[in-house]
């Protein structure tokens, strides 16, 4: 079954840019998508289709895919962004939602 | 706004069975696939199974597959999942979500605790 690889955790200062990575088998050719979860609450869609934002979601979060790597970027991060994020595939030839291991994000 | 609200999470023994249940309100259910996804204590997401909209077609993870069973009742507007044989390894949240274009999850429920334990 396809796999997605995260780092376990990520630390960043206020206001500098958090980058969070997602490897998998030629990801690039499939659509990634992003939750966010805080302590004792359900996730949160913040990115999908590689880099489109569902609505309310701010422009600070963005993302990227290609090659074997796809990338969750957090800009100008805030101490509110403080949380666990997981990537996530449709792996068509299992037909099954893949999720990644999960990265916590620490602001420092 | 859409809402999902699960409930039937509870202890049960090894072995033993327990039924969830998911009421969904805010969208039209009989429109939208639906998933079970858990979380273990501490751990990372896993995905449990979907249903398609009109319950033609079910998928479900090879760690539940033979023991769990997702349904639907559109009239009702609720998601089940029938869970049997039950393991401690199965000891999660559950979370009842709703499906975005087949491909992932756009909401969540609060989740119910379900505890596999002697």
């Amino acid at each position: 079954s396809y796999v997605l690889t995260q780092p376990p955790s990520v630390s960043v200062a206020p206001g500098q840019t958090a980058r969070i990575t997602c490897g998998g088998n030629n990801i690039g050719s499939k659509s990634v998508h992003w939750y966010q979860q805080k302590p004792g609450q359900a996730p949160v869609l913040v990115v999908y289709d590689d880099s489109d934002r569902p609505s309310g979601i701010p422009e600070r979060f963005s993302g990227s895919n290609s090659g074997n790597t796809a990338t969750l970027t957090i800009s100008r991060v805030e101490a509110g962004d403080e949380a666990d994020y997981y990537c996530q595939v449709w792996d068509s030839s299992s037909d099954s939602w893949v999720f990644g291991g999960g990265t916590k994000l620490t602001v420092l | 706004q859409v809402q999902l609200v699960e409930s039937g999470g509870g202890v049960v023994q090894p072995g033993g069975s327990l039924r969830l249940s998911c009421a969904a309100s805010g969208f039209t259910f009989s429109s939208y696939g639906m998933h079970w996804v858990r979380q273990a204590p501490g751990k990372g997401l896993e995905w449990v199974a979907f249903i398609r909209y009109d319950g033609s077609n079910k998928y479900y993870a090879d760690s539940v597959k033979g023991r769990f069973t997702i349904s639907r009742d559109n009239s009702k507007n609720t998601l089940y999942l029938q869970m049997n044989s039950l393991r401690a390894e199965d000891t999660a949240v559950y979370y009842c979500a709703k499906d975005f274009r087949v491909v992932a999850i756009d909401y969540w429920g609060q989740g119910t605790l379900v505890t596999v334990s002697s």
